[in-house]
């Protein structure tokens, strides 16, 4: 089992629609979460970082975290063709201490 | 000011060369990371310095070698490189008080090794 698990996609997802990106992982003490986006031939860069259960808002963006079920998500609202790129979820591993992540899920927004 | 600045931007060495990566940040960060990323991968660690002090070395091969001058500066220091190891090479930086904290990357170094 990988210790952090995303669908490679790619998504794709109308223009104006809500695009959902899941990210599952496996080490229960892990107590840090991130979501990088990363557009083609370009480096990761922050988009949401969340620490404890529930739902965080950032202008379009949502990222909900459960961490019983070791599940963590990230919600876009009205999607543009601009948020086309892969999305890296990260998490902070409580048994390496490092930041593990994901192989990237690639969002296609059609317009 | 949250720029993490990479130079150069694009490498192209043979396998004899001897090259080095640089990075500068100026937010005040007391830890620096190198990463590997092929494409479509994720990025992989190599190198984490934590207060100018190397605390993760992921069993990169000797011919990646990292240096850390000062808080604000790293280097990545290469020598007879093997065309496997071409990749984009990233940079990045945190606050250094823990583990799980955010990351912020430069642009990268894209290399390729001939």
């Amino acid at each position: 089992q990988k210790e952090v698990e995303q669908n490679s996609g790619p998504l794709s997802v109308p223009e104006g629609a809500i695009a959902s990106l899941n990210c599952t992982y496996s080490d229960r003490g892990s107590q840090s979460f991130f979501w990088y986006r990363q557009y083609s031939g370009k480096s990761p860069e922050l988009i949401m970082s969340i620490y404890s259960n529930g739902d965080k808002e950032d202008g379009r963006f949502t990222a909900q975290l459960n961490k019983a079920s070791q599940y963590v998500s990230l919600l876009i609202r009205d999607s543009q063709p601009s948020d086309s790129a892969t999305y890296l979820c990260a998490v902070g591993s409580g048994n390496t201490g490092k930041l593990i992540f994901g192989q990237g899920t690639t969002l296609q927004v059609k317009p | 000011d949250t720029e993490v600045t990479q130079t150069p931007k694009h490498l192209v060495m043979g396998m004899t060369n001897k090259k080095s990566l640089k990075c500068e940040q100026h937010m005040g960060h007391r830890a620096m990371y190198w990463y590997k990323q092929k494409a479509k991968k994720p990025p992989e660690l190599m190198f984490v310095y934590s207060y100018e002090k190397l605390s993760i070395n992921e069993s990169v091969p000797s011919r990646f070698s990292p240096e850390c001058p000062n808080s604000s500066l790293l280097n990545l220091h290469l020598h007879a490189l093997q065309p496997e190891d071409s990749a984009l090479y990233l940079c990045a930086s945190s606050q250094g008080r823990g583990v799980y904290e955010k990351l912020f990357f430069g642009s990268g170094t894209q290399l390729s090794v001939l």
